[in-house]
């Protein structure tokens, strides 16, 4: 079955880029019927769409961050990437990929990133 | 884009429903029917339990149901389990092509 696994470090300072990866095994990231998102959660709060991409390579973001962030994708190894630029410590939350389609309907574990000089 | 509106706990005992609120606005609850509904344990990730106002997916119990009146949704969860204590967190997409979730309800087993 599809599983989704995020990677990258788990901290970041202020004013930097947070990037991290999604790796998507057991289906291909190429499928038209699917897009492929990023979600996060600060802690104790709810969830945030930040955005997503599809097999075309057509992306949208969430208004509120458009200004910050860029999703691409790699096709050779399944991959799709998340970057957030001038991070702040409100940046710091639980970070989900998910398989977008009629739902989000397969997650990530997730992984926590923290904001912090 | 402002968070959809949940209360912030709901709770009932065992066997008993409960019904969880979902409020937004003509910009994205009451313009479309992709209102989705998830079920998140703590520490885990979230799980699909409805999905376009009132479908659930295949495996999730027949005892969770979605509907929408106006700019409200709504999941209905019977005979209460304990296996049901967790947050639920609500999902609408928007005019904007986007997506846009709730404030999230912890709901609680007595």
């Amino acid at each position: 079955q599809v599983q989704l696994q995020e990677s990258g470090p788990g901290l970041v300072k202020p004013s930097q880029t947070l990037s991290l990866t999604c790796t998507v095994s057991g289906g291909s990231i190429n499928s038209d019927s699917y897009y492929w998102s990023w979600i996060r959660q600060p802690a104790g709060t709810g969830l945030e769409w930040i955005g997503r991409i599809h097999a075309s390579g057509s992306t949208i973001y969430n208004p509120s961050l458009k200004s910050r962030v860029n999703i691409s994708k790699d096709t050779s190894k399944n991959q799709f990437s998340l970057k957030v630029d001038s991070v702040t410590a409100a940046d710091t939350a639980v970070y989900f990929c998910a398989r977008n389609g009629a739902a989000f309907d397969i997650w990530g574990q997730g992984t926590m990133v923290t904001v912090s000089p | 884009q402002s968070a959809l509106t949940q209360p912030a706990s709901v709770s009932g005992s065992p066997g008993q429903s409960i019904t969880i609120s979902c409020t937004g606005t003509s910009t994205d609850v009451g313009g479309y029917n992709y209102v989705s509904w998830y079920q998140q344990h703590p520490g885990k990730a979230p799980k699909v339990m409805i999905f376009d106002v009132s479908n659930r997916p295949s495996g999730v119990s027949r005892r969770f149901s979605g509907s929408k009146s106006g700019n409200t949704a709504s999941l209905t969860i019977s005979g209460l389990q304990a296996e049901d204590e967790a947050d639920y967190h609500c999902s609408s997409y928007t005019f904007s092509n986007s997506f846009v979730f709730g404030t999230g309800t912890k709901v609680t087993v007595l």
